[in-house]
């Protein structure tokens, strides 16, 4: 079955320190996005890709990047994690319907 | 930037109780989508709605896309305890095509009391 997989679930870092979030679908989605969700907040668009080399800021891209080398990835770069950073972020795909499927999140803890 | 007001915030209710929760939007839609967070996982996608006054059931489940194209609402009937979690809605406008961003609401806490 087609999935939208994230790695690491699970990632305790220090501040100041570089981290990449993995998102893998093997939907063949042209679409992939990124979210941070926070209590109180919701769920808050980080970056987008509409298609490889193709990439967009969300409402909250400061401090984050993306890049799309091919269609099934979308690594999401914090390149100096704050604590502000602190966060549960969700990997999405969406094809032509525009129906949004999401990973399973991984949950950041930056000291 | 555009919001999606929803609410209820939370609701304790009784099994077997039936459960109502709505989506409103300043500006019109051409999509409404329901999804149901668990703990610990990611929202997964519960109704999808594409046509002013479509009403679909999933079940248990009813939404509908309100004819006015600024609102949506989810119904749960005879609830159980593992209809427990976060709901959301969200919305895409017009102009937005097919693929274009999702607005989410704030969710809706679900919480069934055996």
């Amino acid at each position: 079955d087609a999935e939208i997989t994230q790695s690491p679930r699970h990632k305790i870092t220090e501040t100041g320190r570089q981290v990449t979030l993995a998102c893998h679908q093997t939907w063949n989605h042209n679409n992939m996005f990124w979210y941070r969700q926070d209590l109180g907040h919701g769920l808050r668009l980080i970056h987008y890709s509409y298609g490889v080399q193709d990439t967009n800021k969300g409402e909250v891209s400061d401090g984050y990047s993306v890049s799309r080398s091919n269609t099934e990835d979308l690594p999401l770069t914090l390149e100096s994690a704050a604590s502000s950073q602190t966060s549960v972020y969700f990997c999405a795909s969406s094809g032509s319907t525009g129906e949004l499927f999401f990973g399973e999140g991984s949950r950041l803890t930056v000291l | 930037g555009q919001q999606l007001n929803q609410s209820p915030q939370s609701m304790f209710i009784q099994e077997g109780e039936d459960v109502s929760m709505n989506c409103t939007s300043s500006s019109i839609f051409n999509t409404w989508l329901w999804y149901k967070q668990d703990p610990g996982e990611g929202p997964v996608l519960l109704i999808a709605l594409y046509k002013a006054g479509e009403l679909t059931s999933n079940g248990r489940l009813t939404a509908q896309f309100g004819i006015t194209r600024k609102d949506s609402f989810l119904n749960i009937s005879a609830s159980i305890p593992s209809d427990v979690g976060i709901y959301f809605c969200a919305g895409r406008s017009v102009g937005s095509g097919n693929t274009g961003k999702l607005i989410f609401g704030q969710g809706t806490t679900l919480q069934v009391k055996p």
